[in-house]
């Protein structure tokens, strides 16, 4: 059981340059989501998508499309990366997707640097 | 909408020393609460959480916090830290009906001194 798994690990682009991050979690959970983790900002929700077929935006989704491609599978792309678009990026998931009391749990984190 | 506060972005303690990491929310109705810990090149991980009932919630690792409805505050507390508990905590809120994100507060980071 590897729970929320991310890749790649570590990514370098250059501006304009698209790229996706993938997200898959093996706990059976309806809910995932995308944050973004910057120094001084804590988390930032990009986009989440409550079950699947189904995907809202976040607090911060300029810059960025998903894609839940079934229940296991979230994906996060930059269509044309920005250096503002530096940051950590965390896939989460939690398991009704329905309450708010729910806990989510995290994978390990994508850390991008575009340059 | 809600919002939360955490207090300090930094907070150095001597090994064994008691610790104390403050969280205040705002928000126009009644909330769940959480703190989340994360631990050097990890992702985040739940160590408690208020729902209702008990305002006193014990967590994972010997943390615990207290939910205070008038101050608007659920700060955590050790009372003796280890090495091991270095890292960054995170407050976070939603409201409590309807499938509302969780909002995080931007953090405190722990320093566990020996």
């Amino acid at each position: 059981n590897a729970g929320v798994t991310q890749t790649p690990k570590f990514q370098v682009l250059k501006t304009g340059q698209s790229m996706t991050l993938q997200c898959a979690q093996d706990m059976n959970h309806n809910s995932m989501y995308w944050y973004r983790q910057d120094p001084g900002m804590g988390l930032r929700l990009i986009y989440y998508s409550a079950s699947e077929g189904t995907t809202d935006k976040g607090e911060v989704p300029n810059g960025y499309n998903v894609s839940r491609l079934n229940k296991r599978e979230f994906s996060l792309r930059l269509e044309s990366a920005a250096p503002s678009q530096t940051s950590v990026y965390f896939c989460a998931s939690s398991e009704l997707g329905r309450e708010p009391w729910e806990t989510q749990y995290f994978g390990p984190g994508t850390r991008l640097l575009v340059l | 909408a809600q919002s939360v506060t955490q207090l300090d972005s930094q907070v150095p303690v001597f090994e064994e020393a008691p610790v104390e990491l403050r969280c205040n929310y705002s928000s126009s109705v009644s909330v769940y609460l959480f703190w989340y810990v994360q631990y050097p090149n990890q992702g985040l991980q739940l160590l408690l959480k208020y729902l209702s009932g008990s305002t006193l919630v014990k967590g994972i690792n010997g943390f615990e916090a207290e939910f205070n409805k008038s101050q608007t505050s659920f700060h955590l507390r050790k009372p003796s830290v280890h090495i091991s508990d270095t890292a960054e905590y995170f407050c976070a809120v939603t409201h409590n009906s309807g499938n509302t994100p969780l909002v995080f507060g931007k953090g405190t980071r722990l320093s566990v001194i020996a």
